[in-house]
């Protein structure tokens, strides 16, 4: 399997609700992202990973919980989200300092 | 706040026509400069990356760079129904970050 992938791909959950989302690169990179994508807004920079550190936070409530277990491999641990937080969430990784590739998304609907 | 600027659109050319698509950026240390392409549902997809001042061809995509006027653009030539997206403008600023664009939603008409 190449390039970033991410699971689920589309997922619905209750705020009460703990889930997680998973993302895996095969690229190589060290480097590795979430982003929040919502309806009519930009892409919006959630955390960032570099050899398994976090170097970016990016005021992200904490209700989502990011963990990073190696360079290949990114979660985001979700727990009581609001409806708000629907949206799509993307994974990107990169190998040097700015081109980032992403993953599929998940599609994310908090009722 | 650095910031990337973008019209939202939507920017409606006929097929066959050049699609010239604009991005500008706050911060004038911004030393690279990319554009994604997003079709509705999906994730957004690098095209080109640009660095230097000028212009950069790759197939029917020209990216073009003009540092003094905080300036990138992406023309894409013979424009194609299947060309019809949402298209991202990303600045790296620092670090490993890039600030994009809310993006131009391009629509092609046969």
């Amino acid at each position: 399997e190449t390039g970033v992938t991410q699971t689920p791909r589309h997922l619905v959950m209750g705020m009460t609700n703990k889930k997680s989302l998973k993302c895996e690169q095969h690229l190589g990179h060290n480097a590795m992202y979430w982003y929040k994508q919502s309806a009519k807004k930009p892409l919006e920079l959630m955390f960032v990973y570099n050899f398994k550190e976090q170097t970016e936070n990016n005021s992200v409530p904490s209700r989502f919980s990011p963990e990073c277990p190696n360079s290949s491999h990114l979660f985001l641990h979700l727990h009581t989200l609001q409806p708000e937080d629907s949206a799509l969430y993307l994974c990107a990784s990169s190998g040097g300092i700015d081109t980032q590739y992403f993953g599929p998304g998940t599609r994310l609907t908090v009722l | 706040q650095k910031e990337v600027e973008q019209n939202s659109g939507p920017l409606s050319v006929p097929e066959g026509a050049i699609a010239s698509l604009n991005c500008t950026y706050s911060d004038r240390g911004s030393q690279s400069f990319f554009w994604y392409r997003q079709y509705s549902g999906k994730s957004p997809e690098l095209i080109m990356f640009i660095y230097s001042n000028g212009d950069k061809e790759d197939g029917r995509f020209t990216a073009q760079l003009n540092k003094a006027s905080q300036y990138v653009s992406l023309l894409i030539r013979d424009s194609q129904p299947s060309d019809s997206a949402t298209y991202l403008c990303a600045v790296h600023n620092a670090g490993n970050m890039l600030t994009f664009g809310g993006g131009t939603r391009l629509m092609v008409k046969p």
